[in-house]
């Protein structure tokens, strides 16, 4: 079964740091979410993405955060100056609908910032 | 008005029991409404989903029931297993971001 993959697992980081976060959609979705979750907390939306533009970003997704889709397969998250409040786990997600129905999620980053 | 308010907090089930988690919200736009399952250490995954035009879903032991007037939905997880043991979410959307319920931990007991 199709799914989506994450890398790493786990990131550790010093404030300040540069962290790029990795994701493999499967691989016929064309829609691409990132959304984290703060340790013990609900899963909130970060960004949607589709055909190389932001669709929607919540207020969380600030100038320090940015997506790419460097080639056809991986979908990144980079966060600039990394904060002590960015530790969270962080989710991948795709969809073949546009309306954002049936997003699958990945296994998680799990970023921690010291 | 975004919100998506889900109750319980936490779940005792025994097994076979019937376990029930709801949710309520406010925007009459949403028109999507999923529920996730979630071990520790590991993603979201999709479990059902319903849309408004109809007021119950099933699949297998799971049901979801849609009160549209009420704005509230919940999930029925009939004969309860250990294994069904995890944190699940509900959540709405009306776009393609997915605003998620703040979690249920249900633990089935032998």
């Amino acid at each position: 079964e199709p799914e989506v993959t994450q890398t790493p697992s786990h990131q550790v980081t010093q404030m300040g740091q540069e962290v790029i976060l990795r994701c493999v959609p499967i691989s016929n979705h064309l829609y691409f979410y990132w959304y984290r979750q703060i340790l013990g907390q609900k899963v909130e939306f970060l960004v949607s993405f589709y055909n190389n533009e932001i669709s929607e970003k919540s207020e969380i997704f600030d100038d320090q955060f940015s997506v790419e889709r460097p080639d056809g397969s991986n979908f990144t998250l980079k966060i600039r100056s990394t904060k002590l409040e960015d530790s969270a786990m962080y989710f991948c997600a795709s969809s073949e609908d546009p309306r954002g129905y049936e997003q699958y999620f990945g296994p998680g980053t799990r970023l921690t910032v010291t | 008005q975004q919100q998506v308010k889900q109750s319980p907090q936490s779940l005792i089930v025994q097994k076979g029991g019937i376990s029930i988690i709801n949710c309520a919200y406010e925007n009459t736009a949403f028109d999507y409404f999923p529920w996730y399952q979630q071990f520790p250490g590991k993603g979201p995954a999709l479990l059902i989903a319903i849309r408004p035009d109809v007021s119950e879903k099933k699949e297998g032991r799971f049901t979801i029931s849609f009160n549209k007037s009420a704005k509230q939905f919940s999930l029925h997880i009939m004969d309860s297993q250990p294994g069904d043991s995890a944190t699940y979410f509900c959540a709405a959307s009306n776009t393609d971001k997915l605003i998620f319920g703040t979690g249920t931990r249900l633990q089935v007991f032998p």
